[in-house]
């Protein structure tokens, strides 16, 4: 079966930096995506990984290790609105349209 | 704004109810898709279209019934719900293919509660 796991919550201090774990064991691999959802709003795309290392894009980054079945998100100089929902999520096809497993979501406490 | 645009936002039904929910892409793109989010719980897909054809139905209970008229717009269509059914409901569509073109643009939800 399908498996996707994440931390449930998660606090840091306004200006720190926060690093979200997810593991996953699925059928097939075609990339891991994160999204951002804030309360009441859609989920946001921020990052995608296919292959193994690190993607940096300003103050998020996200790593891959394929072998290890393991990504992780890493959120620097963090700002009180990155408050939020980050979700895993792994495309397990290779179909032409993107059927995603989706974890159950980290959620980031950010305080002052 | 993601391009993507669900209504209504919030819907208070009863059990004995009939009631749409509808989701519009202005994105072009070619598949469309209904997601379950329940408190602490993974995004459930709940039914996938690929260029208004139906390609995944994931064992969904018949009292949810979707549409696909067109490549931009997508209807679920919902009769005697249980309180179980109570969640927020996702539309989201994508380009449709590998890489990066798999990624999900979401609407909003609709946020839905049945009594």
């Amino acid at each position: 079966g399908q498996n996707i796991d994440q931390p449930t919550e998660m606090t840091a201090t306004e200006g720190a930096i926060v690093q979200i774990n997810c593991t996953y064991q699925t059928s097939g691999f075609n990339g891991l995506f994160w999204y951002q959802q804030h309360a009441g709003e859609a989920p946001t795309f921020l990052s995608y990984n296919v292959l193994d290392g690190l993607e940096e894009k300003g103050r998020f980054s996200s790593f891959l290790s394929r072998s290890k079945g393991y990504s992780y998100l890493l959120l620097k100089e963090l700002q009180m609105k990155d408050s939020a929902s980050y979700l895993c999520a792994v495309r397990d096809r290779s179909d032409s349209w993107g059927k995603l497993q989706f974890g159950a979501g980290t959620q980031v406490v950010v305080t002052p | 704004e993601t391009g993507v645009t669900q209504t209504p936002r919030h819907l208070v039904m009863g059990m004995t109810n009939k009631k749409s929910l509808k989701c519009e892409q202005h994105l072009g793109h070619n598949a469309m898709y209904w997601y379950k989010q329940s408190a602490k719980k993974p995004l459930e897909l709940m039914f996938v279209y690929s260029l208004e054809e139906r390609v995944e139905n994931n064992s969904v209970p018949s009292r949810f019934s979707p549409e696909c008229p067109n490549s931009s717009h997508l209807f679920l269509h919902l009769h005697t719900l249980q309180p179980e059914d109570s969640a927020l409901y996702l539309c989201a569509s994508s380009p449709g293919g590998g890489g990066t073109d798999a990624q999900l643009f979401f609407g909003s939800g609709t946020q839905l509660s049945v009594l």
